[in-house]
């Protein structure tokens, strides 16, 4: 009865690989969120989908490609891996703007 | 100035303390504030909201102060399982994101 599952937990890979993590949440809500959170622990918004609609793309790569099949799931697809590309990722959903729950992060290790 | 910030710490308390962190926003039209608390090598939690006249959660006190345009979280009889980082966050409006703060780690010590 996990609220928001992220698969997989880590993730290790050489650089130029293409790679997806896949995050899925079973509490109804509306918008869902991918974060990427360096080694200076700053977390940090990538994208926002709400009801399976881009509204928030901030400053990413192109090599950075979110996928919504449904509003239920929300996931990331990253190509060409760069060893900058090497974070935990986490997935998050909410009802509303502040009140977010996250998924247990992808560690993402670029080598 | 950054959007929002906080002091990284580590305040280091034996527990039974009483400690307290700020956490300073830069946009006075902010509406919403959140104080997340994150254990080492987990995801974040929603520790409690910031309400304007206040709020308290057992052990755990939360205020807003608009003029000053800074959230605090007071957090009294430290227990050793208080040890994590805690995060801010601040939502100003429509489609804008969550803005965290980097957070301020806590350790409190037997």
């Amino acid at each position: 009865d996990t609220a928001v599952s992220q698969t997989p937990k880590y993730l290790v890979t050489q650089m130029g690989n293409d790679k997806s993590i896949k995050c899925e949440q079973n509490l109804g809500h509306d918008t869902m969120y991918w974060y990427k959170q360096d080694s200076k622990k700053f977390l940090k918004i990538m994208f926002s989908y709400n009801n399976k609609e881009l509204i928030i793309n901030e400053t990413v790569p192109n090599r950075f490609s979110p996928k919504s099949p449904d509003k239920a799931h929300l996931n990331l697809h990253i190509n060409s891996l760069e060893l900058g590309d090497s974070a935990v990722y986490f997935c998050a959903s909410s009802q509303g703007p502040g009140k977010q729950f996250f998924g247990p992060g992808t560690r993402l290790t670029v080598l | 100035r950054k959007e929002v910030e906080q002091d990284p710490g580590p305040f280091n308390v034996p527990e039974g303390a009483t400690v307290a962190f700020n956490c300073t926003y830069s946009n006075s039209a902010s509406q919403s504030f959140f104080w997340y608390r994150q254990d080492c090598r987990k995801e974040p939690k929603l520790l409690m909201s910031v309400y304007s006249s206040g709020n308290e959660d057992g052990r755990f006190t939360a205020q807003l102060n608009r003029a000053s345009q800074y959230i605090s979280l007071l957090i009294r009889d430290s227990k050793l399982s208080d040890s994590a980082t805690y995060l801010c966050a601040v939502f100003t409006s429509g489609n804008t994101p969550l803005v965290f703060g980097k957070g301020t780690r806590l350790s409190v010590i037997a």
